[in-house]
């Protein structure tokens, strides 16, 4: 069974502070890993994809990357905006289902 | 284009009554999915289709039926409702295309069971 754990549950930054985010994952057969945002009350927002160890993605202050056995997420000098849940989830050989993690809920303080 | 729709919003039913929700969506996807999500727990998946007239149970199906019978439309049935089904209720699609994976959410529904 396709398993992600997500860390830290919550991540409190300052404007400007660098952080990472962590998910580690055990999955049949990769096929996809992917990072989504969450605001509070709205739907999931796809954010990137990353298919294979070593693969990295960028968007904005966001910096996704992978390895064997977890995904990180970086964010760089946050700002109030970049405020929300992030969610990990993992594809498998079964190209049918996503796993998610629980999330981490990410607040940047002014 | 709307993306992924969900009607209604919000809804407040008391237990042992029944509701329909919609899911929409207008990108010509194949796959539509249903999940739950309760605190600390994250997205479980409720039911999914592959195609029009198909339907499979995903992780945690019991108490709720699905239908698809056009391509656009996915509903989610509750027969009767139960205290444990609140809850925030989202519809995803995707389309079939090698090595394009990810889903794309509908804004949810938040379901209280009384």
């Amino acid at each position: 069974e396709d398993q992600v754990t997500q860390s830290p549950e919550a991540l409190r930054l300052q404007e400007g502070e660098s952080s990472s985010l962590n998910c580690s994952y055990t999955v049949s057969g990769l096929r996809g890993l992917f990072w989504y945002r969450q605001d509070p009350g709205k739907g999931p927002e796809f954010l990137f994809t990353l298919y294979s160890a070593g693969e990295e993605k960028e968007k904005e202050r966001l910096k996704a990357t992978l390895t064997k056995k977890e995904s990180f997420l970086h964010i760089t000098a946050p700002k109030p905006e970049d405020s929300a849940t992030y969610l990990c989830a993992v594809q498998g050989v079964n190209g049918l289902k996503l796993s998610f993690g629980a999330g981490t809920t990410v607040t940047v303080r002014a | 284009n709307a993306g992924v729709t969900q009607t209604p919003k919000f809804r407040v039913l008391k237990t042992g009554q029944s509701m329909t929700l919609l899911c929409a969506q207008d990108m010509n996807h194949e796959y539509m999915y249903w999940y739950r999500q309760d605190p600390g727990m994250g997205l479980r998946l409720i039911h999914y289709s592959v195609g029009e007239g198909t339907t499979a149970k995903g992780e945690v199906p019991d108490g709720y039926n699905v239908s698809r019978l056009k391509k656009q439309n996915f509903l989610l049935g509750l027969e009767s409702a139960a205290p444990s089904q609140t809850s925030v209720y989202f519809c995803a699609s995707r389309m079939v295309r090698l090595n394009s994976y990810e889903q794309y959410f509908g804004p949810g529904t938040r379901l209280t069971v009384t």
